[in-house]
C-alpha cells in the first residue's frame, strides 16, 4: 500500500532564507507525486506535480521539487521564502490508475520577518 | 477558474443530530471527494464519487454517508453526529480519469463542532 511521510510537522525560517520540506513515500512503482499548500482560512492548492521525465519539476510561486527515485524522496524547495508564503504545506501520493489520493500529515511552515 | 463551494465556512452542532454537509462546483467534473482533515492526520479520504448516483467508501467511511444526486453537488451526512467528528471537512472534485493523475480542487472548508 502507499503510504507518505513528512518528517518534520512545523519548520521556522527567516524571510529570505532558502527553504527544503520533506517528503517520503512508499510504492512498489514510481508514484504520481503532489505538492498542496493550504494557506490559512483556505482549501488546498496545488504547486506542483510529478509523473515522468525530467526529476526537477518546477511549479507555481517559485517552487521546485526533485523526485529522488532511489531515496523514494520528493523534496520541495524555494531559494528565498517570502513571508507569504507562510502555510501548511502536504505532499500526496496517488498509484497510476487508481482514484485516490494518499496525502502526508503535513508542514506547517512559519516565516519571520 | 474552478470553483468548489462549501455551505458553510462554520456549523455548531449537537450529538445525535443529523447533518449535512454541501458542496458544490462549477466546472463539470465527474470525479468529487470528501475529507476530514486533523491535527498530525492529514486528510484522509472518506467517500468520493466518480458519476452521479456512484459512490465508493474511502478510508474512513464509518458514520458517514454521501449523496450525488447532480454532477455538480455532493453532499456528505453525518446520520448522528459524534463529538469524535469534530474536525475540518474538505471537499474536492477533478475532471475525469484516474483521478491520481489529475489536479484536485479543494472548497473551502467546513468546520464542525460537535458538542
Amino acid at each position: 500500500a502507499q503510504s507518505v511521510t513528512q518528517p518534520d510537522i512545523h519548520i521556522t525560517v527567516s524571510e529570505g532564507a532558502s527553504l527544503e520540506l520533506r517528503c517520503n513515500y512508499s510504492y512498489g512503482a514510481t508514484p504520481y507525486l503532489f505538492w498542496y499548500v493550504q494557506s490559512p482560512g483556505q482549501g488546498l492548492q496545488l504547486l506542483l506535480k510529478y509523473f515522468s521525465g525530467d526529476t526537477l519539476v518546477q511549479g507555481i510561486k517559485g517552487f521546485e521539487a526533485e523526485f529522488k527515485r532511489s531515496q523514494s524522496s520528493f523534496n520541495l524547495r524555494k531559494p528565498s521564502v517570502h513571508w507569504s508564503d507562510a502555510a501548511e504545506y502536504f505532499c500526496a501520493v496517488g498509484a497510476p490508475n487508481t482514484d485516490k489520493l494518499i496525502f502526508g500529515t503535513g508542514t506547517r511552515l512559519q516565516v519571520f520577518p | 477558474d474552478v470553483k468548489v463551494t462549501q455551505s458553510s465556512r462554520y456549523l455548531v452542532k449537537r450529538t445525535g443530530e443529523k447533518v449535512f454537509l454541501e458542496c458544490v462546483q462549477d466546472m463539470d467534473h465527474e470525479n468529487m471527494f470528501w475529507y476530514r482533515q486533523d491535527p498530525g492526520l492529514g486528510l484522509r479520504l472518506i467517500y468520493f464519487s466518480y458519476d452521479v448516483k456512484m459512490k465508493e467508501k474511502g478510508d474512513i467511511p464509518e458514520g458517514y454517508s454521501v449523496s450525488r444526486e447532480k454532477k455538480e453537488r455532493f453532499s456528505l451526512i453525518l446520520e448522528s453526529a459524534s463529538t469524535n467528528q469534530t474536525s475540518m471537512y474538505l471537499c474536492a472534485s477533478t475532471i475525469s480519469g484516474a483521478s491520481s493523475y489529475n489536479e484536485q480542487f479543494f472548497g473551502p472548508g467546513t468546520r464542525l463542532t460537535v458538542l
